[in-house]
């Protein structure tokens, strides 16, 4: 079946270190992956994309990698701040046009 | 740029009635509208896909006569939850995205609209 899994659990870290976020596959093929930030009772907001011949990308303190042999998607943000605490979901087409299927998400918390 | 807007962010109402939730690209014309559901600390379940001028697509096990999806012009979409049940509360986030390149399109969420049904 397909799945998309990110760790159901908080991260914890300290603000000034670099958060690690994670999205693993299965059965899909995308052509791309997004990754959305998403604070409580707001609707997501977009950040990346990556394309699937696309090993990294950047965007600011942000970076997001791609291993489509690893069906696994990596999101970066370096130098944390408390402001960067919220729930990052990954997203990635389901070979049907433009739709999107979205991971659980990961909450982040940055202690200062 | 690309800004959506929902209306109304929350609503409560009786069992039995219906609810209408609008969702406006307010700067950007948008080709398809996507229409989500999100159940408290879960990820958010597409519910339906819609074009303008066409019907809705809807996805599995999503009622089509209960979510009447319309989307009647490039800026406009609206979501009707007919005869609601307290287990049709929910948290809706529709958004919209602007075409061209359909493998590409980034989609631009609205800050969603929480339903409570009594």
């Amino acid at each position: 079946s397909q799945k998309i899994e990110q760790n159901s659990e908080a991260l914890n870290i300290q603000e000034g270190k670099t958060a690690t976020l994670t999205c693993n596959y299965t059965n899909y093929s995308p052509a791309y992956l997004q990754w959305y930030r998403q604070d409580p009772g707001r609707g997501p907001v977009f950040l990346l994309l990556i394309r699937e011949n696309e090993k990294e990308k950047r965007k600011e303190r942000l970076k997001v990698t791609f291993d489509t042999t690893l069906k696994q998607s990596l999101f970066h943000i370096t130098a944390s701040q408390p402001a960067d605490s919220a729930t990052y979901l990954c997203a990635l087409n389901n070979n049907a046009g433009n739709m999107l299927t979205f991971g659980g998400g990961t909450r982040l918390m940055v202690k200062p | 740029g690309a800004v959506v807007s929902q209306h109304p962010s929350w609503v409560i109402c009786k069992s039995g009635t219906s609810v209408k939730i609008e969702c406006r690209s307010l700067d950007f014309q948008a080709t398809t509208m996507f229409w989500y559901r999100q159940f408290p600390k879960q990820s958010l379940m597409l519910m339906a896909t819609s074009n303008e001028g066409s019907k809705a697509t809807y996805e599995q096990g999503v009622e089509k006569d209960k979510f009447l999806i319309n989307h009647a012009s490039l800026t406009l979409s609206t979501l009707t939850v007919t005869s609601a049940h307290p287990e049709d509360s929910s948290f809706y986030i529709c958004s919209a995205s602007m075409g061209g390149s359909a493998s590409t399109d980034t989609q631009y969420f609205g800050p969603g609209t929480r339903l409570t049904v009594l």
